[in-house]
């Protein structure tokens, strides 16, 4: 079955404890993406990635960082946490068409990070 | 102001009605548009590519205003299943592909 996933899917955590989101996909996509989601604010992107090792900062990547060693993973990570970082969390996976992705975004179930 | 700006609702219609959501977006590296739909706080779906020429799936009908910067959506013959948050989604291109969302339009379909 084609799906993204990420673990884990609910955590709560203290501030300055380091922690890492996992995404994996299984269809080949070289596009992928995480996003934060807040109230009234929508879905906003962190970072992205175009294809292994090529990141760019999305429009919100402070206390974020990634990586992209292999094409089926893209780990969230975040350094020192911060109660701000309180967010549902998505990843996504699009096949990257003339290096951008231009079809669907497939999304993984999310995942609830709660920082105290 | 926002890249992409929707009327965030709530629509509440009755079943059976026909509803229109707007979008709009403000740079004009815009390359790809597209209208997700998200079921509480459950991950976003596609429900269709917006294309220049307008197109259709069934009772959706998706249309881009390149010019205005205006893209939208219209529902025909509603359905309580359509209930949802509409998200309007913006693929810009700054050297690298950023994907930008609108905060989505709240509908609820009634019996």
């Amino acid at each position: 079955e084609a799906q993204v996933t990420q673990n884990p899917r609910y955590l709560i955590t203290v501030t300055g404890k380091k922690l890492t989101v996992t995404c994996s996909q299984n269809m080949n996509h070289e596009y992928m993406s995480w996003y934060r989601q807040d109230p009234g604010l929508g879905l906003r992107q962190i970072y992205y990635s175009m294809n292994v090792e090529v990141t760019d900062k999305g429009d919100v990547p402070e206390g974020y960082k990634v990586s992209r060693k292999e094409k089926r993973n893209f780990p969230l990570i975040l350094e020192s946490p911060s109660p701000n970082q309180t967010s549902l969390y998505f990843c996504a996976s699009s096949k990257g068409l003339a290096g951008g992705p231009y079809t669907e975004q497939y999304f993984g179930p999310g995942t609830r990070l709660t920082v105290t | 102001r926002k890249e992409v700006e929707q009327d965030p609702g709530p629509f509440n219609v009755p079943e059976g009605a026909t509803v229109a959501f707007n979008c709009t977006y403000s740079n004009s590296a815009s390359q790809s548009f597209f209208w997700y739909r998200q079921d509480c706080r459950k991950e976003p779906k596609l429900l269709m590519s917006v294309y220049s020429s307008g197109n259709e799936d069934g009772r959706f009908t998706a249309q881009l205003n390149r010019a205005s910067q205006y893209i939208s959506l219209l529902i025909r013959d509603s359905k309580l299943s359509d209930s949802a948050t509409y998200l309007c989604v913006v693929i810009v291109n700054t050297g690298g592909f950023k994907t930008i969302f609108g905060a989505g339009t709240r509908l609820f379909v009634k019996a």
